[in-house]
């Protein structure tokens, strides 16, 4: 079945950079696009990107400047890296596969 | 960027009680292609997203048919019709005509 599941740092500093990989499984990401969206704590849901089943990209444009959403599709992994990030960059980072299966999400705490 | 408001913010039901969510955008929805992408999705406290209605009107596959979506061009409308126990929680629409996608800032039904 189509699962679809979040990895990364719980921690990130001030002004660093965010690396987070989404793991794939029951679907071809040469077929599918895959979602970035994020929820800081208690509040609504923001789209940050889509890889397309293409490779290609769409950003968020608020966020483009610092966003890079890329994958391997040999190991079924999509990858989002931001950097510069601000304490108002706290927030559940999740991957989507056309809104209909998400992941768990992981959390991302920015603080010194 | 297109932005969807979405009233009530809060709805107080009783269990079997019918509810409606309006969902309104800002600009059509209606894509050059002939599709409406404004999709609904139900968030369950402490749960990821889940897709209920997809362009518009169609049911998610396992969505129980008391959820029914309709409208058009800028006008959106949830029907939840009786509601259950389960049906609780914060109730997002979502558009993915217009790139960068956008999420209303939710509706979150309560039991009275």
């Amino acid at each position: 079945q189509v699962q679809l599941k979040e990895s990364g740092p719980g921690l990130v500093q001030p002004s660093e950079t965010l690396s987070l990989t989404c793991t794939v499984s029951g679907f071809s990401l040469t077929s599918y696009g895959v979602n970035w969206v994020r929820q800081p704590p208690g509040k609504g849901l923001e789209w940050m990107g889509t890889i397309w089943n293409d490779g290609s990209t769409d950003y968020n444009s608020a966020l483009k400047s610092r966003l890079s959403i890329s994958r391997d599709t040999s190991k079924s992994q999509v990858f989002l890296k931001m950097n510069s990030l601000q304490t108002e960059d706290t927030a559940i980072y999740l991957c989507a596969r056309d809104l209909a299966y998400w992941g768990q999400g992981t959390l991302v705490t920015v603080s010194s | 960027d297109v932005v969807l408001t979405q009233t009530p913010p809060t709805l107080s039901a009783t269990i079997g009680q019918s509810v409606s969510i309006s969902c309104r955008s800002s600009q059509s929805l209606l894509h050059s292609n002939g599709n409406t992408y404004l999709h609904w999705l139900l968030q369950r406290p402490g749960q990821s997203p889940q897709l209920l209605i997809y362009l518009v009107s169609r049911l998610e596959s396992g969505v129980p048919n008391r959820f029914s979506g309709s409208g058009s061009g800028t006008d959106f409308t949830l029907k939840i019709s009786g509601v259950e126990a389960e049906d609780l929680g914060v109730y997002y629409c979502v558009q993915g005509t217009h790139a960068p996608y956008t999420f209303g800032a939710g509706t979150k039904l309560e039991l009275k």
